[in-house]
């Protein structure tokens, strides 16, 4: 049974460059949300893809976008990469069924800004 | 003030050591809490989930108190196996989870 994966799992850009990374949930989940954890910092929430909608939105710029495919894999795309930028991306998946279970994490992309 | 608070450490205590760690959140609305485990440059792996009446999974021992908002974690005979950071979440729901910074844990032989 396969976990969430990414990939990439490391990049490497430099500031205003554009980036996309990608995700595929574990079997049998339909929800992904994506978190971006800065160095010595708890993850942060950057938004949550069911259905193919972005469902909900943290506090993040509009530089960053998401999609959602049919097959509930997704992508998060971010714009004009500024330095700060540089942090760990994870992606989480989770079943809209089962809304008070733990969401699974990816083993993440590390994305470095030079 | 932030939505999830926890002390960052680092704890560093010898081998069988009883460690604990506190955690306190500001929204009474928030239905779910965990405790997730974090190795270093590594992804979040779940720990336990925390219950009101509290749980225990073989040495570590999980505490909710609603009415203080306070989340626990109890590490009885500490391994160095331990060592990583300790990662409080709690969520509203079926949306996102909300983390603390983490608190670093070391133990030594």
């Amino acid at each position: 049974d396969a976990g969430v994966t990414q990939s990439p799992t490391h990049l490497i850009k430099t500031r205003g460059q554009q980036v996309t990374l990608r995700c595929s949930p574990k079997s049998g989940h339909d929800t992904v949300s994506w978190y971006q954890q800065a160095l010595g910092q708890g993850p942060q929430f950057i938004f949550q893809y069911y259905e193919e909608e972005e469902r909900q939105r943290g506090n993040f710029p509009d530089r960053f976008s998401g999609h959602q495919f049919p097959n509930y894999s997704s992508e998060l795309n971010v714009n004009a990469l500024l330095l700060g930028d540089s942090a760990l991306y994870l992606c989480a998946s989770s079943h809209s069924d089962s809304p008070y279970q733990p969401q699974h994490f990816g083993d993440g992309t590390r994305l470095s800004i030079l | 003030r932030k939505e999830v608070e926890q002390d960052p450490g680092p704890f560093n205590v010898p081998e069988g050591a009883t460690v604990a760690f506190n955690c306190t959140y500001s929204n009474s609305a928030s239905q779910s809490f965990f405790w997730y485990r974090q190795d270093c440059r590594k992804e979040p792996k779940l720990l336990m989930s925390v219950y009101s009446s509290g749980n225990e999974d073989g040495r570590f021992t999980a505490q909710l108190n609603r009415a203080s908002q306070y989340i626990s974690l109890l590490i009885r005979d500490s391994k160095l196996s331990d060592s990583a950071t300790y990662l409080c979440v709690v969520s509203l729901g079926s949306d996102k989870l909300i983390f603390g910074t983490g608190t670093r844990l070391q133990v030594f032989p």
